[in-house]
């Protein structure tokens, strides 16, 4: 069993709509969860991340962890065609490496 | 400020041959980190220092794969022989100096894309 899954997708959605991306992960002791955005041929770039549970916003974007399910969610509202990229998941263990999820792609559709 | 740049962006070699990946982190952040994806699969890491010593090699494949980061800067990563299986993009990663239990960002460059013929 993979430590974090994430459905790849792809994602094709109209300009405006709201997107949920998801993931979940096995370990229970995890405690910082980060989404990256990774455009073609660019770095992952870091979106936000969360500690522990509960929700985090930042503009047109949320963050959401529920650790009871272990489950990590971003929405995006009012999605723009510049939103259109690989979104990944990613889960930060005790020694600090990033442990990824495999990429949902996002396609916002003008 | 400048970000995490990597030398070469692409490289295409035949089995059996050498190639050498190079990593400038950030300036001032000592944990520099060296990522892998390999066709379809996630990105998974292989190694991380902390300034010129190694902290962490488990997600090295093989004695084939040779990290350095000499005086504590840039960092190498050395493939040799390549195989077929090491197609893919490496990422490389830096953050700045770890409080215990604090996050810190690990800012990532563009990556190299290496292709074993």
């Amino acid at each position: 069993q993979k430590e974090v899954e994430q459905d790849p997708g792809p994602l094709s959605v109209p300009e405006g709509a709201i997107v949920s991306l998801n993931c979940t992960y096995s370990n229970s002791a995890f405690q910082y969860f980060m989404w990256y955005r990774q455009y073609s041929r660019k770095g992952p770039e870091l979106l936000m991340y969360t500690y522990s549970s509960g929700n985090k916003e930042d503009g047109r974007f949320t963050a959401q962890v529920d650790k009871s399910s272990k489950y990590i969610s971003l929405f995006i509202r009012d999605s723009q065609p510049s939103d259109s990229a690989t979104y990944l998941c990613a889960i930060m263990d005790s020694s600090y490496k990033l442990i990824f999820g495999s990429g949902t792609r996002l396609l916002v559709r003008p | 400020e400048a970000g995490v740049t990597q030398f070469p962006s692409h490289s295409v070699i035949e089995k059996g041959q050498t190639v050498t990946l190079r990593c400038d982190p950030i300036s001032g952040h000592d944990n520099l980190y060296w990522y892998r994806r390999v066709m379809g699969k996630e990105i998974k890491f292989l190694l991380h220092f902390v300034k010129e010593s190694k902290q962490d090699e488990s997600g090295m494949p093989n004695n084939r794969f040779l990290a350095e980061r000499t005086g504590g800067t840039y960092s190498t990563l050395k493939v040799q022989p390549a195989e077929l299986e090491d197609s893919g993009v490496y990422f490389c990663a830096s953050s700045q100096r770890s409080r215990a239990g604090a996050y810190n960002e690990q800012f990532f460059g563009p990556g190299t894309r290496l292709t074993v013929l």
